[in-house]
């Protein structure tokens, strides 16, 4: 079972940021935080990952929590082409480790 | 950027008939490779972790003389869909990391199968 819980779907202006909520109440001390997304009938692309520290990159910045029991994915100014679903998900660094996708957040970012 | 290429992005087979579908990783050596199954409107899930040279290792539930994965080289690996049924009919997506996967795993366009 996935170890996130995400809000099913949100919306957002374009132009806007989007802030994405997800939690992670029991992610363990080695577990890193991921987010993927994956627009309609492509495969998930990533977007940006961390362990403690917040994270930022060209697509999106992460906000971990002290405690680290949740975080927030920020697209700062998001556009039509960002509406897709969004998956946070909590894994070890260590090779060969899957990848668990749980529903995910559908963003609608309308005009 | 790591670059995974997934080959075919659309087929069509007969109900029976084997279909092989194939992940490469292009411009890095993937020591593992994942593949997901994925029906319209849910998740990714995840059906079994490939490593060069060595067995599959299958999620369970996922029946692995049906999914047949071969990961003969650090840049291929296949998935054959034997004697497909219309309930294979699904988005199947592979990913490919190289080693600790510091910039997360990078995943292919995906295969949509229908069998008919």
């Amino acid at each position: 079972d996935a170890k996130t819980t995400q809000p099913p779907s949100m919306d957002c202006a374009e132009g806007r940021a989007a802030n994405l909520p997800c939690n992670h109440s029991t992610i363990s001390g080695n577990e890193y935080v991921y987010w993927y997304r994956q627009i309609h009938s492509q495969g998930p692309q990533y977007i940006i990952h961390g362990l403690k520290n917040n994270e930022t990159n060209e697509m999106a910045s992460l906000i971990i929590t002290e405690d680290r029991k949740s975080s927030t994915l920020i697209l700062p100014h998001a556009t039509l082409r960002d509406t897709a679903v969004y998956y946070c998900i909590v894994m070890s660094n260590q090779a060969g480790t899957a990848l668990i996708f749980g529903k995910g957040t559908t963003l609608s970012v309308s005009s | 950027g790591a670059v995974v290429s997934q080959h075919p992005s659309r087929v069509i087979c007969k109900s029976g008939t084997s279909v092989k579908i194939e992940c490469r990783s292009l411009d890095f050596q993937a020591t593992t490779m994942f593949w997901y199954r994925q029906f319209p409107k849910q998740s990714l899930m995840l059906m079994a972790t490939s490593n060069e040279g060595s067995k599959a290792t299958y999620e369970q539930g996922v029946e692995k003389d049906k999914f047949l994965i071969n990961h003969a080289s650090l840049t291929l690996s296949t998935l054959t869909v034997t004697s497909a049924h219309p309930e294979d009919s699904s988005f199947y997506i592979c990913s490919a990391g190289e080693g600790a996967h510091s910039y997360g795993y990078t995943f292919g366009s995906g295969t949509r199968l229908t069998v008919v």
